[in-house]
């Protein structure tokens, strides 16, 4: 059973234009969200995350957008540029509740490919 | 410099045999983690460890198992009863169990010939 769920494999964007990554959610435990990207043959590197308390979070480039009511969140890159190509995972938090282990479960990844 | 260190970064395995992927940081965290991803699917739990000498079960431990001997080390091995252990098996620390932001090392990639 997937709770996380990146439904595009793919995503081919012009340089300088934006980018939308999806990714829906089936678990309202979840209480974090976060996106990673990996470049291949390294491990992912941690980019923006979100609470469950929030609808939106900026940093530079990037914003995520989390729309608790359709279980979505949503990773806007603008500009794009090539060096973003890079395959995108989000991520999900399950909120076990007091000091409990709150495990992350990602979603199948999206390819992003910006051209120059 | 700061990091997760995995080793070997390609490790090719005969049917039956067992093999032990490392994984060793320096950067303080209490949190271990192991990972694996499969093409097309996302990143799956395999075990993880809160603190030295303690280590829980993920979503597909059967055919693996660790040790945590030291808060840099949390070791891997990769049983001959892991029925399909071709993967990228990825590393990963926090500084708690509960931060959610896990830094990664560079992954090993297991072929099983």
């Amino acid at each position: 059973d997937q709770q996380v769920k990146q439904n595009s494999p793919s995503l081919s964007v012009q340089e300088g234009r934006i980018s939308i990554l999806n990714c829906d959610y089936t678990n309202s435990m979840f209480d974090y969200f976060l996106w990673y990207k990996k470049y291949p043959a390294e491990g992912p590197t941690f980019l923006i995350s979100i609470s469950s308390i929030k609808d939106k979070n900026e940093d530079g480039r990037f914003t995520v957008f989390l729309n608790k009511s359709a279980k979505h969140l949503s990773l806007h890159i603008v500009p794009s540029q090539p060096g973003d190509s890079a395959v995108y995972f989000c991520a999900a938090r399950f909120n076990a509740g007091g000091t409990s282990y709150g495990k992350l479960t990602f979603g199948q990844g999206t390819i992003l490919t910006v051209h120059p | 410099d700061g990091g997760i260190t995995q080793s070997p970064k390609y490790l090719f395995r005969k049917e039956g045999q067992n093999v032990t992927l490392s994984c060793e940081q320096n950067l303080n965290h209490d949190a271990m983690y192991w990972y694996r991803q499969d093409p097309g699917q996302g990143l799956r739990l395999i075990y993880y460890s809160q603190i030295v000498n303690d280590f829980q079960k993920g979503d597909i431990a059967e055919g693996y198992s660790v040790s945590r001997e030291k808060k840099e080390s949390f070791p891997l091995t990769v049983t001959s009863a892991q029925k399909n252990p071709t993967a990228f098996y990825l590393c990963a620390s926090s500084i708690k169990i509960n931060t959610g932001e896990l830094f990664f090392g560079e992954g090993s990639r297991l072929t099983v010939l």
